[in-house]
């Protein structure tokens, strides 16, 4: 079966730096999404990889290697603001999205 | 603003009676979707639409039809709502299917 993991909930502090990790086995792969999602909000979408490596937008990074099934999700300069879920979400053979359970991050002042 | 209307809001359902679910977009994306979202679970979609006309059923399809008359509009319907369908429904769209999806904001649904 396909199956995304993310860790459930993560604490940081703010002005942190925090890594959110994604292992995924699926069938196929035709790359790789992160979203945020505020408490009663819509996902919205941060980035996306589907060649290995670190593609950094502002604040945010995301990295993938596709040889060990695995991505992670840089937030540098932790702001309050960020206090949200971040889902995990990978595009299988048949370009169907396949998501996370998601990461409920809490920054703490 | 050009995005994703999802209607209504929130809504609660008594079992057995049926609802459908509004979703119209203004980006003219071919590639429509509905999730639902339930705590723990992650977002499971329920039907998607690679263009008008057509139609797929995703993960979790049961009690759930949906139509795709147009390019804008990809209304959901509950036949006979069950409180296990309570849930928070996600529409959302992308420019076949390549790029990041763009979401509605969402309808809370509660069958009592």
């Amino acid at each position: 079966g396909q199956n995304i993991d993310q860790p459930t909930e993560m604490t940081a502090t703010e002005g942190a730096i925090v890594q959110i990790n994604c292992t995924y086995q699926t069938s196929g792969f035709n790359g790789l999404f992160w979203y945020q999602q505020h408490a009663g909000e819509a996902p919205t979408f941060l980035s996306y990889n589907v060649l290995d490596g670190l593609e950094e937008k502002g604040r945010f990074s995301s990295f993938l290697s596709r040889s060990k099934g695995y991505s992670y999700l840089l937030l540098k300069e932790l702001q309050m603001k960020d206090s949200a879920s971040y889902l995990c979400a990978v595009r299988d053979s048949n370009y169907q999205l396949i998501w996370g359970a998601g990461t409920k991050l809490i920054i703490k002042p | 603003t050009a995005g994703i209307t999802q209607a209504p809001t929130s809504q609660i359902l008594a079992a057995g009676r049926s609802m459908t679910l509004r979703c119209t977009q203004d980006m003219r994306h071919n590639a429509m979707y509905w999730y639902r979202q339930d705590l723990g679970l992650g977002l499971r979609l329920i039907h998607y639409s690679n263009t008008a006309g057509t139609t797929g059923k995703g993960e979790v399809p049961d009690g759930y039809s949906v139509s795709r008359a147009n390019t804008d509009d990809f209304p959901l319907t509950l036949a006979s709502a069950v409180p296990s369908q309570t849930s928070v429904y996600f529409c959302a769209s992308s420019q076949d299917g390549l790029y990041g999806y763009t979401f509605g904001s969402g309808t809370r649904l509660t069958v009592v």
